[in-house]
C-alpha cells in the first residue's frame, strides 16, 4: 500500500499563479521527496527535505514539512505552462530502503 | 543520468521479459518500481553491490540482476495482464536514498 496521499488530486490554474499541493503520510520518516512526472514518463527529482528540517527552497519551489502533523506541502510560485505535470510526494521511512509514493497531484497550468 | 531500454514493449501473456537499466555513474544502488496507470510507483526491489537488498510485495516471478558495470536487469516470468505498467529504474548513492534518487524515463510494458 502507498503511504503518501496528495491533495488535491487535480489542480488547474492560470499561468503566473501559485500552485500548492499537499501530502500526508502515516509513519515516521527519514526524509520526504517531491518528484515531477510529465505524461507518464520518468520521474524528475525536485527537492528533498529531511525529517529535522521544516522548510526548503529551490528556485520557484518551496517545500514545508510538519512531522507532528505528518504532512508536507509543495508551493510552486509564478507557475508556467511547462509546469504542467503530475507531482508526487515520496517518503523515505526509517529502516526502509525504498520510497513510498502517493497517487500524485495532476497540475495543469493554462497559458 | 539513468537510461532504460526499451522504451516500449508489447508481450503476450505467459511470456518472459527482460528490461534493462544503466545507472548513473558512481551510484552503487539500483531500485525498480512498477507504476500502473493513474497510480504512484510501487517498489519492486533494490539491488546493492549486486545483491538483492529489499523487496516489495511482488511475487518471485519478478527477479533482478545488477552487474559491476552500472547495468542492471528486471526479469518478469509468466507475464500476466496486470503486469502492464510503466517500469522505472532508479539509482542512488546509498541504499537509503539519503541524497535522493535519479530515475530513468521508464519502460512501458503492455501485456496482451
Amino acid at each position: 500500500s502507498q503511504q503518501g496521499e496528495e491533495d488535491p488530486q487535480a489542480l488547474s490554474i492560470q499561468e503566473g499563479e501559485n500552485a500548492t499541493m499537499n501530502c500526508s503520510y502515516k509513519t515516521s520518516i527519514n526524509n520526504l521527496q517531491w518528484y515531477r512526472q510529465n505524461s507518464g514518463r520518468g520521474l524528475v527529482h525536485l527537492i528533498l527535505i529531511r525529517s529535522n528540517e521544516r522548510e526548503k527552497h529551490s528556485g520557484r519551489l518551496r517545500v514545508t514539512l510538519d512531522t507532528s502533523k505528518k504532512s508536507s506541502s509543495l508551493l510552486i510560485t509564478a507557475s508556467r505552462a511547462a509546469d504542467t505535470a503530475s507531482y508526487f510526494c515520496a517518503t523515505g521511512g526509517t529502516g526502509a530502503n525504498n520510497l513510498f509514493f502517493g497517487t500524485g497531484t495532476r497540475l495543469t497550468v493554462i497559458p | 543520468g539513468v537510461t532504460q531500454s526499451p522504451t516500449h514493449l508489447i508481450k503476450t501473456r505467459g511470456q518472459q521479459v527482460t528490461l534493462r537499466c544503466s545507472s548513473q555513474s558512481g551510484h552503487n544502488t539500483v531500485s525498480w518500481y512498477q507504476q500502473a496507470l493513474g497510480q504512484g510507483p510501487q517498489f519492486i526491489f533494490q539491488y546493492y553491490r549486486e545483491e538483492e537488498n529489499g523487496r516489495g510485495n511482488f511475487p518471485p516471478r519478478f527477479s533482478g540482476l545488477q552487474f559491476p558495470n552500472d547495468s542492471s536487469e528486471l526479469n518478469v516470468n509468466a507475464l500476466e495482464l496486470d503486469d502492464s505498467a510503466l517500469y522505472l529504474c532508479a539509482s542512488s548513492l546509498d541504499r537509503r536514498g539519503y541524497y535522493g534518487y535519479t530515475f530513468g524515463s521508464g519502460t512501458r510494458l503492455t501485456v496482451v
